[in-house]
């Protein structure tokens, strides 16, 4: 069964800070990669999307994520954090020639930024 | 409102008894989902609706769910006999077609919590 891993359950860190959030799933054929973000007291959204194309995918409020199919990784990265950026991360799997509407979810990072 | 709305907000159970938890989607979206997230875990995929399609129920984990959609809008998930392991957060979200390339759209969830 395809699995996704998400490697840091919490992370902390300061203001202007770096990040870069882990994501590895467990197929071998054709993946459509996802990461979602929950903010406190709001609902799930979608932060960015990879289906083809340029690996390096760019999504909203300054994240991007890069897929790399040897490594079978999708990690998060926003090179400067805000406080505002204080939320829980979910990375998703869709295996479209499995199950065309199915997703797997990774159990999430909570990311704190500290002012 | 404009967004995926569900209800009831909350709802505490005993072992045993039987729940309808609903989703309203957004209006003119064609797919519906529905996930449950238990605490400290990512979402666990249930259930997925397109259109007039069979759906896919390959994430429901047993017998005791069950879940309609009627009309291609208004969609209920029923859980019989409920057990504690059943208390979660049941998230249902929807999108325009269900082509992946879609983004869904998440509720607000439903927290069940069962006695």
């Amino acid at each position: 069964a395809q699995s996704v891993s998400q490697h840091n359950h919490h992370v902390i860190l300061s203001e202007a800070a770096s990040l870069e959030l882990g994501c590895n799933y467990s197929y071998g054929g054709t993946v459509n990669l996802f990461w979602y973000v929950q903010y406190p007291g709001q609902h799930l959204q979608l932060l960015l999307k990879y289906f083809s194309g340029d690996p390096l995918v760019k999504g909203i409020k300054g994240f991007e994520a890069e897929f790399i199919k040897s490594k079978f990784s999708f990690n998060l990265r926003k090179p400067s954090v805000q406080w505002s950026d204080t939320a829980e991360y979910f990375c998703a799997v869709n295996t479209p020639t499995d199950s065309w509407g199915k997703f797997q979810f990774g159990a999430g990072t909570q990311v704190v930024v500290t002012p | 409102g404009a967004g995926v709305s569900q209800s009831p907000s909350n709802k505490v159970t005993e072992k045993g008894k039987d729940v309808e938890l609903r989703c309203d989607p957004i209006s003119g979206h064609t797919a519906l989902y529905w996930y449950r997230q238990s605490l400290g875990q990512g979402l666990e995929f249930l259930i997925y609706f397109q259109g007039n399609s069979a759906p896919d129920k390959s994430g429901l984990p047993s017998d005791r769910f069950s879940a309609e959609r009627t009309g291609g809008s208004v969609s209920t998930l029923t859980i019989q006999r409920t057990q504690q392991e059943d208390s979660a957060v049941y998230l249902c979200a929807s999108s325009f077609t269900g082509a992946l390339i879609d983004t869904q759209y998440f509720g607000p969830g439903t927290r069940l919590t069962v006695l």
